[in-house]
């Protein structure tokens, strides 16, 4: 079976930069996903790693090391509109779906 | 480009009500999914369908049913509603199953069982 371990919840400052860790037990790697969530709406796809290293979109960098079972999601230049739930999700072994982690709740305060 | 459109938005049931949560995507995925996130917790895949006419239990797909009988939707069936099925109910697709292709995700359906 598959499990995720993520913090529930961080805080960070406005223009700072936030690091949200992820690390992930599964067989048959196949991939990593995080996706954004903000209160009341839809997750939106934000990132996906296959292979090791750092893979950067604008503000946005997600990191992956698959000896480790490790993923991170770098925000950089925090804003407001940042505060936000990010989940990270992991094909499900044998199945044709994701199985997501419970998210961290990131606060981002002035 | 609508996406994946749910409706309804909001809806509040009775219990033993039923009803019917509607889904569609017009991005011509072969994938579709029904997940439910409770306060807290994270997206628990209740069935997913990888084709018109064909569907699977996922891991939370008791008191729930589904039918695929098109490309474009995915029904949500709840027939005997019960207070543990309040929760929001997100559908979503994507291209394939797995790989690189994310999943899209329509804007939820609030539902509350009293």
């Amino acid at each position: 079976g598959q499990n995720i371990d993520q913090p529930t919840e961080m805080t960070a400052t406005e223009g700072a930069i936030v690091q949200i860790n992820c690390t992930y037990q599964t067989s048959g790697f196949n991939g990593l996903f995080w996706y954004q969530q903000h209160a009341g709406e839809a997750p939106t796809f934000l990132s996906y790693n296959v292979l090791d290293g750092l893979e950067e979109k604008g503000r946005f960098s997600s990191f992956l090391s698959r000896s480790k079972g490790y993923s991170y999601l770098l925000l950089k230049e925090l804003q407001m509109k940042d505060s936000a739930s990010y989940l990270c999700a992991v094909p499900q072994t044998g199945a044709n779906n994701l199985f997501f982690g419970t998210g961290t709740r990131l606060t981002v305060i002035p | 480009n609508a996406g994946v459109t749910q409706t309804p938005k909001f809806r509040i049931l009775k219990i033993g009500q039923s009803m019917t949560l509607q889904c569609a995507q017009d991005m011509n995925h072969n994938y579709m999914y029904w997940y439910r996130q409770d306060p807290g917790m994270g997206l628990k895949l209740i069935y997913y369908s990888v084709g018109a006419g064909i569907t699977d239990k996922g891991e939370v797909p008791n008191g729930y049913n589904v039918s695929r009988s098109t490309t474009e939707d995915f029904p949500l069936r709840l027939e005997l509603a019960a207070p543990s099925q309040t929760s929001v109910y997100f559908c979503a697709s994507s291209y394939s199953g797995t790989g690189n292709q994310p999943q899209h995700f329509g804007d939820g359906t609030r539902l509350s069982i009293l």
